[in-house]
């Protein structure tokens, strides 16, 4: 079966602090995986993807096969990095369809 | 630039009233989707649409209709509503559903059942 585990519902830290935002996922295959960030009552906007091996807003994440993870990373958190994190799956019927964790929120405190 | 545009954005319903949720985007993709988000319960997926003329169910169909109107709108009907479909709604799009293409959501709408 195909899913996308997000272990934390909250993660708190200070500002400066290294974040890590964990995600595990079940997929059989070469999974395609995506970080989507959603600031207070706002859209889902796309944070990055794995095939693309960027960095934006200075996060970063790396697919590890062997643990079947796609933890996100940030050395040095910010207070506008509050926001609730969504790690994504794309579903292998070729349907475009993702399947979402079930997020966890990030709160950078002073 | 607008993108995936969503109306209403706010409704309150009365338990067995209908509606319909608007959804349009304006960036020539042809896969649409709807998804709900529950607190706890990441995003689901409710309908989709790959291309335009064709629609199928998601992981959570149950209690909704959706039409392809044409390439750009794709609405999502609550025929009775129900307490348990208070929900945030998105609809979002992508170009394709190949490797590489991105999903791009709308702003959501909140929709509470009474």
């Amino acid at each position: 079966a195909q899913r996308v585990t997000q272990p934390e519902k909250l993660l708190s830290v200070f500002k400066g602090a290294p974040v890590e935002l964990k995600c595990n996922y079940s997929y059989s295959g070469s999974p395609e995986l995506f970080w989507y960030v959603q600031y207070s009552r706002q859209r889902l906007q796309l944070l990055l993807r794995h095939i693309s091996r960027e960095s934006i807003k200075g996060f970063t994440a790396d697919l590890n096969k062997g643990e079947t993870s796609f933890h996100l990373k940030k050395p040095f958190a910010q207070e506008e990095d509050s926001a609730m994190y969504y790690c994504a799956l794309k579903d292998s019927s070729n349907t475009g369809k993702l399947i979402f964790g079930q997020g966890t929120t990030l709160q950078v405190k002073p | 630039n607008a993108g995936v545009t969503q109306t209403p954005k706010f409704q309150v319903l009365k338990t067995g009233q209908s509606m319909t949720l608007q959804c349009a985007q304006d960036m020539n993709h042809n896969s649409m989707y709807w998804y709900r988000q529950d607190p706890g319960m990441g995003l689901r997926l409710i309908y989709y649409s790959a291309s335009e003329g064709t629609t199928d169910k998601g992981e959570v169909p149950n209690g909704y209709n959706v039409s392809r109107l044409n390439k750009r709108e794709f609405s999502l009907r609550l025929e009775s509503a129900a307490p348990s479909q208070t929900s945030v709604y998105f609809c979002a799009s992508s170009r394709g559903t190949g490797v590489g293409n991105t999903i791009y959501f709308g702003e959501g709408s909140w929709l509470t059942v009474v």
